[in-house]
């Protein structure tokens, strides 16, 4: 069956602009995360929802950043007035349950490049 | 708060070799640990994790890992590295504090194979 999806794969915006960024999860997945990588770095966490219900946020890091999964599926991360430290990898992961025994399954991630 | 150490930025090992990968994490009971791989372009796979049980894992791709509770410290091994295992590695420990299910990574270790 298909993975976890993210779009686009890349995205360049001028500073100040906003952008939305994608998550289509595997299907019938529950939760699901989304993780920021900076160069150089590991993944850190920014949000998890449970269904449409974002159950953690304390990982964002700023109130530029807000996300949503308003029907439990798709989901979007959005960076409003981005600036150059927004500058990332953002990845994206779904899980059958919450849980730790259940396997986080990654997408691909979108570079996000803010000049 | 729980934390992972990566010590090695970058390891090159020829083809063949045998592979260390050491993870040092800070937790106070048991934790959950695990180490994904990361290809260039490609989101996170998850190699192998830790729950409890017997300490050492076997994983995917001829990976296993050893639990010591002692060292604080759950090394990657594998006996033969192939060239196609070129990729960063990172291990990630549960975060107890945070929602269900997120990951606290370290920084990553490249790895190189030479022919």
């Amino acid at each position: 069956g298909a993975g976890v999806s993210q779009s686009p794969r890349y995205k360049v915006a001028k500073r100040g602009q906003d952008v939305a960024l994608r998550c289509d999860p595997i299907s019938g997945h529950v939760s699901l995360f989304w993780y920021q990588q900076a160069l150089g770095q590991g993944p850190e966490f920014l949000t998890y929802f449970q269904n449409e219900a974002q159950l953690d946020k304390s990982g964002l890091p700023s109130d530029r950043f807000f996300a949503e999964r308003p029907e439990g599926s798709v989901s979007t991360l959005k960076i409003q007035r981005t600036q150059q430290e927004d500058s990332a990898v953002y990845l994206c992961a779904s899980s059958l349950t919450g849980a730790f025994s259940y396997e986080q399954y990654f997408g691909p991630g979108t570079r996000l490049t803010v000049t | 708060a729980q934390s992972v150490t990566q010590p090695d930025i970058h390891i090159t090992v020829s083809e063949g070799a045998s592979l260390e990968l050491r993870c040092n994490y800070s937790y106070g009971a048991t934790p959950y640990l695990f180490w994904y791989v990361q290809s260039p372009g490609q989101g996170l796979q998850l190699l192998l994790k830790y729950f409890s049980g017997d300490t050492l894992v076997q994983g995917i791709k001829g990976f296993e890992a050893e639990f010591k509770r002692s060292q604080s410290s759950f090394n990657l091994r594998k006996p033969s590295v192939h060239w196609s295992d070129a990729a960063e590695y990172f291990c990630a420990v549960g975060d107890y504090g945070g929602s269900q299910g997120n990951l606290i990574f370290g920084k990553g270790t490249k790895l190189s194979v030479k022919p």
